[in-house]
């Protein structure tokens, strides 16, 4: 079956550092996207990973490994506003996206 | 218009009542998708579709129709609403390739209570 498992919730504090996990068995993989929704709004697309390794854009870097079907998404320098939900999603065979629960992330102070 | 628009923002309907959400978008996008979302789980995909004249369903289409009569609308249709399609619900569109990133482009989502 689909299935794509990512922790529901994680906390950490403003200026660090916090890597947030997906795993993922597909019945097919055309790349990962990692999306950031803040409550009560739309996802918006943060990054997309096809190929195996790291892929950075400013703070935030995700990486990829086809073969151990894993994903994680980091985020440095912590910031308030970063606090949100983190949506990882696999393209399967036919291009559509599968969707993990999503990993609600609190900063504190 | 810029992106993608829904209407209503929110909205309370009785049991029974047939109900249209709709979805608008400006970016000539091919590809055309309703999600709903309640909480514990992820967007599920209701209905698709690739390119105008054309739809698929998702993986749960059950008491939802859609129809793509042109590029830019998508609308969404309950027959008959029932509680258990209470939800927020998300369209988005993309570019439909089989390279590159297409990602999808979200709407700000209709929030449905269905009584």
């Amino acid at each position: 079956g689909q299935n794509i498992d990512q922790p529901t919730e994680m906390t950490a504090t403003e200026g660090a550092i916090v890597q947030i996990n997906c795993t993922y068995q597909t019945s097919g993989f055309n790349g990962l996207f990692w999306y950031q929704q803040h409550a009560g709004e739309a996802p918006t697309f943060l990054s997309y990973n096809v190929l195996d390794g790291l892929e950075e854009k400013g703070r935030f870097s995700s990486f990829l490994s086809r073969s151990k079907g894993y994903s994680y998404l980091l985020l440095k320098e912590l910031q308030m506003k970063d606090s949100a939900s983190y949506l990882c999603a696999v393209r399967d065979w036919d291009y559509q996206l599968i969707w993990g629960a999503g990993t609600k992330l609190i900063i504190k102070p | 218009i810029a992106g993608i628009t829904q209407a209503p923002t929110s909205q309370i309907l009785a049991a029974g009542r047939r109900m249209t959400l709709r979805c608008t978008q400006d970016m000539r996008h091919n590809a055309m998708y309703w999600y709903r979302q309640d909480l514990g789980l992820g967007l599920r995909l209701i209905h698709y579709s690739n390119t105008a004249g054309t739809t698929g369903k998702g993986e749960v289409p059950d008491g939802y129709s859609v129809s793509r009569a042109n590029t830019d609308d998508f609308p969404l249709t309950l027959a008959s609403a029932v509680p258990s399609q209470t939800s927020v619900y998300f369209c988005a569109s993309s570019d439909q390739g089989t390279s590159g990133n297409n990602e999808q482009f979200f709407g700000p989502g209709t929030r449905l209570t269905v009584l």
